[in-house]
């Protein structure tokens, strides 16, 4: 049972916008930045967001971060077929002194 | 550019032991927080443990507390995971992660990932 709750999939047509929930408590996202991490199959992670809404270079403008009291959503916009992956969001839990992450939303674009 | 690569993993029995190293450049590994996550064969990822740029903290998940320890080499750029009582359980692929942030106030989650070594445990 992951600490942050995401929905375990998602899916939307090219072209479409599609949100990603990731919701946690005052102890994690409530107090601290969250990141947002994109996994296409059999690679390592890469950073989406970072700070609730800031991009990498080179992460496309499509993809935006935001988040409002315990929760955080993660936009993708102008949905494409190579958006097809894992995300996972995580922020570091002031309780705990751990990281936490999302049990990962799948995203499938039909 | 910053690059991190793992090295290390292989298959253990239960109860033995193994050390994953992370060799670090392209930036200034003295001066950043490090992370080890792993990702057990179709499941999400989980946190294992973090250092401070110094050593000077430590943290670790409640399943590998005890077990793992976590430790840095600043002259030579590595980063190491001492695992000791492997179980079935910590089966995955162990990934390096370079914090996003020098600022030492709090933990920033990873923002760089190495491409990760493979840990079986299996008799």
């Amino acid at each position: 049972q992951s600490v942050l709750t995401q929905p375990p999939s998602a899916s939307g047509t090219p072209g479409q916008r599609v949100t990603i929930s990731c919701s946690g408590s005052s102890s994690n996202i409530g107090s601290n930045y969250v990141y947002w991490y994109q996994q296409l199959p059999g690679t390592a992670p890469k950073l989406l967001i970072y700070r609730n809404n800031q991009r990498p270079s080179g992460v496309p403008d499509r993809f935006s971060g935001s988040k409002s009291g315990t929760s955080a959503s993660l936009a993708i916009s102008g949905l494409r077929s190579e958006d097809e992956a894992d995300y996972y969001c995580a922020a570091w839990d002031d309780s705990l002194s751990v990281v936490v992450f999302g049990g990962g939303t799948k995203l499938t674009v039909l | 550019q910053v690059q991190l690569v793992e090295s290390g993993g292989g298959v253990v029995q239960p109860g033995g032991s193994l050390r994953l190293s992370c060799a670090a450049s392209g930036f200034t590994f003295s001066s950043y927080g490090m992370h080890w996550v792993r990702q057990a064969p179709g499941k999400g990822l989980e946190w294992v443990a973090f250092i401070r740029y110094d050593g000077s903290n430590k943290y670790y998940a409640d399943s590998v507390k005890g077990r793992f320890t976590i430790s840095r080499d600043n002259s030579k750029n590595t980063l190491y995971l001492q695992m000791n009582s492997l179980r079935a359980e910590d089966t995955a692929v162990y990934y390096c992660a370079k914090a996003h942030s020098v600022d030492t106030a709090m933990v920033y989650p990873m923002d760089v990932w190495g491409k990760g070594t493979t840990v079986t445990v299996s008799s």
